[in-house]
């Protein structure tokens, strides 16, 4: 596509339950990113992958949160049993590699009440 | 570890004027890559700048224009005639081999 396409756009949560955020990169880009954003800051690195090889997953903030991009192209976050700090923009993007053409979509916010 | 520092959390500006958003950054790099993006409420962050840490002239695209002091690891944003469409979150950014490490945020104001 001509974007990074993210979805969905807002997803509100009870406490506790799992939720799925779905990125889908420019056709071609073989790098892949998540970022969670909380309110008044700046974006903070949780995972990225390369086609489907998960290279560095060392800002997931615990074992909740898990990414997969199984054929390297879409990916999905998941959260589990989700807890208010969730609470927060997720933002996706992608690139040809490295820092060449990084492209963010519009980003999923998420609300846990 | 890297980090990224903006110190000004608002700025604001009249429409037409000249107006700098601070950054500085701290590495032990000799090599890297500094970007200037913009957020509007939309959420989207957009590319506005990008200056690569070896080359010594000061990127320029536009009205946008950046002053790098590499020794003094400030990058500095300066938007000249400024535009109400320029009123958004400017974030500082750092690449950091697989990711992008990110300041604060300065919230601008354009006033008409």
């Amino acid at each position: 596509g001509a974007g990074v396409s993210q979805s969905p756009r807002y997803k509100v949560a009870k406490r506790g339950q799992d939720v799925a955020l779905r990125c889908d990169p420019i056709s071609g880009h073989v790098s892949l990113f998540w970022y969670q954003q909380a309110l008044g800051q700046g974006p903070e690195f949780l995972t990225y992958f390369q086609n489907e090889a998960q290279l560095d997953k060392s800002g997931l903030p615990s074992d909740r949160f898990f990414a997969e991009r199984p054929e390297g192209s879409v990916s999905t976050l998941k959260i589990q049993r989700t807890q208010q700090e969730d609470s927060a923009v997720y933002l996706c993007a992608s690139s040809l590699g490295g820092a060449d053409g990084y492209t963010f979509g519009s980003g999923t916010r998420l609300t846990v009440v | 570890a890297q980090t990224v520092t903006q110190s000004q959390p608002e700025m604001s500006v009249q429409e037409a004027e000249t107006v700098t958003l601070s950054c500085t950054y701290d590495t032990s790099e000799s090599d890297y890559y500094l970007f200037w993006y913009k957020q509007p409420p939309s959420r989207q962050m957009i590319l506005v700048i990008r200056q690569e840490a070896y080359k010594q002239q000061n990127a320029t695209e536009n009205r946008f224009s950046v002053n790098f002091q590499k020794a003094a690891k400030s990058f500095s944003l300066k938007i000249s005639d400024s535009q109400l469409g320029d009123a958004a979150m400017y974030f500082c950014a750092y690449w950091d081999t697989d990711k992008l490490i990110f300041g604060t945020g300065t919230r601008l104001q354009v006033f008409p």
